[in-house]
């Protein structure tokens, strides 16, 4: 199992949006609608934000998106608020019962 | 609420048994679809996924660490235990368990951090 691939940062002022992708392989983001998105900020439990690629838990905020093609999964956050300031991890089944996280990717709000 | 929570040694020795103990609450482990899965954060690092139990006793183990780990619960106690053997200080980390709602991990505890060192 070989860890997803995310950009180790990206950036954007209050107001705007932005989109993380999750880069798997056809063994795991390409063979299932099963990645799912965590938002962790640093001494705090992971929280779930996405599941099954498009899924919002009940209480996540509706700016917060999923979507996936091919091998690649995204996240979307519109209208960025200081508060989404975090890094934050795109994870996939990838088969025989396993999953595999990303990377992860650290969101700063300029 | 569901709430989950980690315990076990800050530190341990290089070669020794780390034993870690997940008590959870608000669910119950009896119950189909119920899972519980370890999760791990070295300092600086990402997310890696351990070890998964569910409700019928199914045992699953990340690929590069099965010999390593055991995992295991105790319904009675409402309590998830993970087990890895010869600790490295590589396995320096926050120790996270999480229940999982289908294939993501809908709750988290706060985790546990772990030390390895002589």
């Amino acid at each position: 199992q070989s860890a997803l691939t995310q950009p180790a940062s990206v950036s954007g002022s209050p107001g705007q949006s932005i989109t993380i992708s999750c880069t798997g392989t056809s063994s795991d983001v390409g063979n299932y609608n099963l990645v799912s998105w965590y938002q962790h900020h640093p001494g705090k439990a992971p929280k779930l934000m996405i599941s099954e690629v498009t899924e919002r838990p009940s209480g996540v905020s509706n700016r917060f998106s999923g979507s996936k093609s091919g091998n690649t999964a995204s996240l979307t956050i519109s209208g960025l608020q200081a508060e989404d300031e975090a890094d934050y991890y795109c994870c996939s089944y990838a088969g025989l019962s396993t999953v595999v996280f990303g990377g992860g990717t650290k969101l700063t709000v300029l | 609420q569901v709430t989950l929570k980690e315990s076990g040694p800050a530190l341990v020795k290089p070669t020794q048994t780390l034993t870690l103990t997940c008590t959870f609450s608000g669910f119950s482990l009896t119950s189909s679809g119920m899972r519980v899965s370890w999760v791990r954060q070295p300092p600086g690092k990402a997310l890696e996924w351990l070890a998964r139990i569910d409700w019928d006793g199914d045992r699953f183990y990340s690929t590069s660490l099965k010999t390593r780990l055991t995992i295991s619960k105790d319904t009675s106690k409402n309590q998830v235990v993970l087990i890895m053997t010869n600790m490295d200080p590589v396995d320096t980390a926050t120790y996270y368990c999480a229940r999982m709602g289908g294939w993501s991990m809908d709750v988290w505890g706060k985790g546990t951090t772990v030390t390895v060192s002589s």
